[in-house]
């Protein structure tokens, strides 16, 4: 159970151009799901959370009008990177967790985007 | 807070030998500890979980240990196996706060 799906598992665009991503709680209601940059060699970063029908809250320094989040539903939150550059290349991976208790986060298998 | 660093600490044993991966967590108030594996080109699998009135978890040929004296934690791996090489985190978290992943470690198993 406790199953994440991300879609695209790979995007290549041209600059300039804007990307969504999808993040899908399979099994399981998510009412905050999180997205995270990672780098190569790095841990994860949080960039922001979102709670299902309201705002995300955004990490310092990550720019809410560059990385766009929309949880709309408890089981999908989507990520569009707006007029994405080169700088903007990463693996972004996003995670739900269950309302209830002490509960692991379970993350989907990521995007890697890569900006020409 | 976030960990950055540009080369991973790596673990090289043999297979069939057990591994212990360690993280020191920084937050006194932390809660609930979790580890990941990560394999390359792939989210963060959830291992085992802990919280923080136990000191020891058993899973599958896992076990977690909380020192929470001096904020240590540990994943060890029974007999591993090569299907265990990949990059294992630790995360922890207070309450309703985010979870705080660690730097990570990279376990590799030689045949």
């Amino acid at each position: 159970g406790a199953v994440v799906s991300q879609h695209p598992s790979w995007v290549i665009c041209k600059s300039g151009t804007s990307v969504k991503i999808e993040c899908r709680s399979l099994d399981f209601q998510a009412t905050t799901m999180f997205w995270y940059r990672q780098f190569p060699k790095q841990s994860l970063m949080l960039m922001a959370t979102s709670n299902e029908g309201s705002k995300a809250t955004y990490e310092q320094g990550v720019e809410k009008d560059k990385f766009l989040i929309n949880h709309a539903s408890l089981t999908l939150s989507t990520l569009t990177v707006t007029s994405a550059h080169p700088e903007d290349s990463s693996f972004y991976i996003c995670s739900g967790l269950q309302p209830w208790g002490n509960q692991p986060q379970h993350f989907g298998d990521g995007t890697r985007l890569s900006i020409l | 807070g976030e960990s950055v660093g540009l080369h991973l600490p790596t673990l090289s044993v043999q297979e069939g030998d057990n591994s212990i991966i360690n993280c020191a967590y920084s937050n006194s108030a932390s809660d609930y500890f979790i580890w990941y594996k990560q394999e390359s080109g792939k989210g963060p699998q959830f291992i085992i979980d802990i919280r923080s009135n136990m000191d020891k978890r058993q899973g599958q040929r896992v076990t977690v240990l909380l020192n929470k004296t001096v904020k240590h934690l540990s994943l060890q791996i029974a007999a591993t196996q090569p299907g265990d090489s990949a990059v294992y985190f630790c995360a922890e978290r207070s309450g309703s706060e985010k979870l705080v992943f660690g730097k990570g470690m990279k376990l590799t198993v030689n045949p």
